[in-house]
C-alpha cells in the first residue's frame, strides 16, 4: 500500500528565497509522480508530473526531481512570490495504478 | 472553460439526506476520478472510471456511496443517507491518454 509523506507540514519564507519541499514515497515500483497546489477552498493545480524514467521536470519557476530508490520527491520554488502562498501536496501511484495517493500538504507562506 | 467543471460547488443538507453531485471531464478524457478530502489531509480516493466502466473503488466507498459515468462523459456520485462524518469536499479529476489527472474545482458537503 503506497503511503507518502511530506515535511514540513507548513513553511513560512521571505519573498525572494529559493526553497525546496520534500515527499516520500513507499512504493517505489511507481510509474509518475504529480506535484499539486491548492489555494485555500479550491481544486487542486496541476503543477507538474514526473515519469519513472525521469530524473527532473521543470516548469517556469518550479523544478520537481524524483529518486526512485530512495523513495523522494522535492519541488524546488526559485526566487518565491507572495503570490505562491498556497499548499502543495504530491501525489504517487500504486505501482501501476492510476488512482493516486496524497501527501498530507505542505503549506507555504511567502512574507513580503 | 475547458477544464473539469463540477456542480453544484456547495451543497448542505440535512443528516438522513440524500445528495447528488455531478462532474464534466475535460471532453477528450476518458479517464474520471472521484477523491474526498477533509480538512487539512490530502485527497483520498474513492472511485475510478475508464469510460463507462468502473475500474476501481476504495473500501472508503461505503454501500451508501455510489457512482456512475453512463455514457462515459460526465460522472454523479450519489450518497444516501448522509452522515455528519460524509462532510468534506468531493473532487472529481480526469486524465487522458497521459497519466496527468486534471482536477475541478470540487463540491463542498456540509451534513447538518
Amino acid at each position: 500500500k503506497q503511503e507518502v509523506t511530506q515535511i514540513p507540514a507548513a513553511l513560512s519564507v521571505p519573498e525572494g528565497e529559493n526553497l525546496v519541499l520534500n515527499c516520500s514515497f513507499t512504493d517505489s515500483a511507481i510509474y509518475n509522480l504529480q506535484w499539486f497546489r491548492q489555494d485555500p477552498g479550491k481544486g487542486l493545480t496541476s503543477l507538474l508530473l514526473i515519469q519513472s524514467s525521469q530524473r527532473e521536470q521543470t516548469s517556469g519557476r518550479l523544478n520537481a526531481s524524483l529518486d526512485k530508490s530512495s523513495g523522494r520527491s522535492t519541488l524546488y520554488i526559485a526566487a518565491s512570490q507572495p503570490g505562491d502562498s498556497a499548499t502543495y501536496l504530491c501525489a504517487a501511484p500504486e505501482g501501476s495504478a492510476r488512482q493516486l495517493t496524497f501527501g498530507s500538504g505542505t503549506q507555504l507562506t511567502v512574507l513580503p | 472553460d475547458t477544464g473539469v467543471s463540477q456542480n453544484p460547488r456547495h451543497k448542505i443538507t440535512k443528516r438522513g439526506q440524500n445528495v447528488t453531485f455531478r462532474c464534466d471531464p475535460i471532453s477528450e478524457h476518458n479517464r474520471l476520478y472521484w477523491y474526498r478530502q477533509t480538512l487539512g489531509q490530502g485527497p483520498e480516493f474513492l472511485t475510478y472510471f475508464q469510460n463507462e466502466a468502473q475500474l476501481e473503488k476504495s473500501r472508503l466507498l461505503s454501500d451508501r456511496f455510489s457512482a456512475e459515468r453512463p455514457k462515459g462523459s460526465f460522472s454523479t456520485l450519489e450518497i444516501q443517507r448522509t452522515e455528519q462524518g460524509d462532510s468534506a469536499m468531493y473532487l472529481c479529476a480526469s486524465s487522458g491518454s497521459g497519466r496527468m489527472q486534471f482536477f475541478g474545482p470540487g463540491t463542498r458537503l456540509t451534513v447538518l
